[in-house]
């Protein structure tokens, strides 16, 4: 089985500061990947970053980052110089290659407010 | 912009009414989802068609009923519904159903708000 989880249900960071959302997972399966979506109040949700369990760098992507560390099962994300609009919740997600049908696992979700 | 487009963006419909959502996506993808989401929570998947077959169905009452008219619409037909059933309705779709690569991120539409009354 497939475990996320995130321990923050929420964070407050000062606009231009950097802040770490907590993601820590459990699968006993050797090949997964690792997914951040953001999910502002309008409801879409908007995929951000992707790291898989074989890949040897930390994904990048524009201002986010994944601090992607195996052994202790945990997938950071890392959000640089905030914005107002980066105030959204943040959800940490996983897929297994033995899930059934590649099903995604969601954490409960970090609430990020971003203030001036 | 997303590339999976939903439609109604805003749905209110009484417990008698017959109605449906619709999902559209362009990006060749062969994988389409349907999850519900209720306020502070995290989404529940609801259906997955793969090359446009069910493939799985997480034990949803019938009041909602899928369709895969083709690998590039996805609609969930309403009835009888419930006042518990109001939440945001997230169409989803990837690659394919096959883990491995960041080719199949599961990329999500904008949601449907869907309120019975």
């Amino acid at each position: 089985a497939q475990k996320i989880t995130q321990t923050q249900p929420g964070m407050f960071v000062q606009e231009k500061e950097a802040v770490t959302l907590d993601c820590t997972y459990d699968t006993s399966d050797p090949s997964y990947g690792l997914f951040w979506y953001k999910q502002p109040s309008s409801g879409e949700m908007i995929f951000l970053i992707y790291q898989g369990s074989y890949d040897q760098q930390n994904a990048t992507e524009g201002r986010y980052s994944l601090n992607f560390q195996k052994a202790r099962k945990s997938a950071n994300l890392v959000i640089s110089a905030s914005q107002l609009g980066d105030s959204a919740m943040y959800f940490c997600a996983m897929r297994a290659r033995g899930s059934t049908l590649g099903r995604l696992y969601f954490g409960r979700g970090t609430q990020l407010t971003v203030w001036p | 912009d997303t590339e999976v487009t939903q439609t109604p963006k805003h749905l209110v419909m009484g417990m008698t009414n017959k109605k449906s959502l619709k999902c559209e996506q362009h990006m060749g993808h062969r994988a389409m989802y349907w999850y519900k989401q209720k306020a502070k929570k995290p989404p529940e998947l609801m259906f997955v068609y793969s090359y446009e077959k069910l493939s799985i169905n997480e034990s949803v009452p019938s009041r909602f009923s899928p369709e895969c008219p083709n690998s590039s619409l996805l609609n969930l037909h309403l009835h009888a519904l419930q006042p518990e059933d109001s939440a945001l309705y997230l169409c989803a779709s990837s690659q394919d159903v096959v883990t491995g690569s960041s080719g199949n991120t599961i990329y999500f539409g904008e949601g449907s708000w869907l309120t019975v009354v």
